[in-house]
């Protein structure tokens, strides 16, 4: 069984520090995916990192694939209220498997 | 353009209860997805249906669960005589082809069984 560990599970910070968030597995996927869910609604899809060692931007939020593709990171800069929600990664097999395998999820709360 | 719909929004029922949950996926998506999300446990995967079939139920938690799919289009998610463990979000999700792509989620049906 797969498995994708987050860490950590609970964060909260002041609004304009910086954080990372970690998203680690023994095994290795073919591609990683990043979602942020809020309250009451699904998870959206933030961003889909494919190769090893792959470094995406997406404004103030930056994902790094890991080099063996087993693991995973997200890093927040400055970050502001509207960053709050639960950030889940989630992890794609390429030997024709089904669904997603997620982690548990990190709660990420920023104070005002 | 409409995104995943899932009915109902809620719904609580009693131990031992039939309950059937719905999922419209987006139109021309030919992959759908179901996931259960508990408190604490993450989303767990349920089933996946490439067109009206579900090649793989091994994710299925109990016989008593069930899914089908029908026209390639809307899937019912069933739960026979219900238990308390199965309270959880059950959400749904389709992509317009399967392993990979960019999926999109729908709100989820919150599930409490008393």
């Amino acid at each position: 069984t797969q498995l994708l560990e987050q860490s950590p599970q609970f964060l909260s910070i002041q609004e304009g520090e910086n954080l990372t968030v970690y998203c680690n597995s023994s095994s290795v996927f073919s591609s990683l995916q990043w979602y942020r869910q809020e309250p009451g609604e699904g998870p959206v899809l933030l961003v889909t990192v494919v190769t090893g060692g792959e470094v995406k931007k997406l404004k103030r939020l930056t994902f790094q694939f890991g080099d063996a593709r087993k693991d995973s990171s997200l890093h927040i800069t400055a970050a502001q209220p509207g960053d709050t929600g639960l950030y889940l990664c989630a992890g794609v097999s390429g030997g024709g498997a089904d669904g997603l395998t997620f982690g548990k999820g990190t709660h990420l709360i920023i104070q005002p | 353009g409409a995104g995943v719909s899932q009915s109902p929004s809620n719904k609580v029922t009693e131990k031992g209860k039939d309950v059937e949950l719905r999922c419209d996926p987006i139109s021309g998506h030919t992959a759908l997805y179901w996931y259960r999300q508990s408190l604490g446990q993450g989303l767990e995967f349920l089933i996946y249906f490439q067109g009206n079939s579900a090649p793989d139920k091994s994710g299925l938690p109990s016989d008593r669960f069930s899914a089908e799919r029908t026209g390639g289009s809307v899937s019912t998610l069933t739960i026979q005589r219900t238990q308390q463990e199965d309270s959880a979000v059950y959400l749904c999700a389709s992509s317009s082809y399967r392993g990979g792509s960019e999926q999109y989620f729908g709100p989820g049906t919150r599930l409490t069984v008393t």
